[in-house]
């Protein structure tokens, strides 16, 4: 089946840009997600993409997908304190369920 | 966004005991999934239903079963629960019952944080 890694911390500036990065093993998945977790809440769904795209832009939100490699990344611009969150990747399998990764905990520092 | 109401919220109870967690919805989405989310485990699938007769077992729905009482409402149950059925519990909506709408992302409650003594 399905499987989605993800790193489990990143720390970074406020201000700077924010690289999650997530892997996955089944090539035929189609469709893509990041989502966001806060403290106490459920998951909010920030962005998803199509595996036909290459990248994905909405605001400060870049999705790159690199079918190839298996690869999904979420590019944060301008990171600030509000985003600091838990970010989970989700792909969608062939039997239409979502497989989530074990999410990133990204923590922004002044 | 879809408007998912779980309840409880929070809810500790003893081994052994029954359990219902309720999941409401009104954006009138056909699709209604259960999840459970363990701390460096992401989320993984107990149950789902696509629509009122449909029912699915997910990945880890050993201990658990499920209703849908209306398009609305999807219920989880814990027979006799167990301590590690410890966890935060997610409903997540989505619309759409036939598979040409399967790109149409979910949406996520706000969980049930449940602790089992």
């Amino acid at each position: 089946g399905e499987d989605v890694e993800q790193s489990l911390f990143l720390s970074v500036r406020e201000g700077d840009s924010s690289v999650i990065n997530c892997t996955y093993t089944d090539s035929s998945s189609t469709y893509l997600y990041w989502y966001k977790q806060e403290p106490g809440a459920g998951l909010q769904l920030l962005t998803y993409i199509f595996s036909n795209m290459d990248m994905k832009q909405d605001q400060r939100l870049t999705v790159l997908l690199n079918k190839k490699d298996k690869h999904l990344s979420l590019r944060i611009a301008d990171t600030q304190t509000g985003d600091s969150a838990i970010y989970f990747c989700a792909v969608k399998d062939d039997t239409d369920k979502l497989i989530f990764g074990t999410g990133t905990r990204l923590q922004v520092f002044p | 966004d879809a408007d998912v109401t779980q309840t409880p919220r929070n809810r500790i109870t003893k081994t052994g005991k029954r359990i219902m967690l309720e999941c409401s919805q009104t954006k009138g989405h056909d699709r209604m999934y259960w999840y459970r989310q363990d701390p460096g485990l992401g989320l993984q699938l107990i149950y789902y239903s696509f629509d009122v007769k449909d029912i699915n077992k997910g990945e880890i729905s050993d201990g658990y079963s499920v209703s849908r009482q209306a398009q609305a409402k999807f219920s989880l149950s814990l027979e006799s629960a167990i301590p590690n059925q410890t966890a935060l519990y997610f409903c997540a909506t989505a619309t759409g019952s036939s598979p040409s709408h399967s790109n149409q992302p979910q949406h996520f409650g706000d969980g049930t944080r449940l602790s089992i003594l």
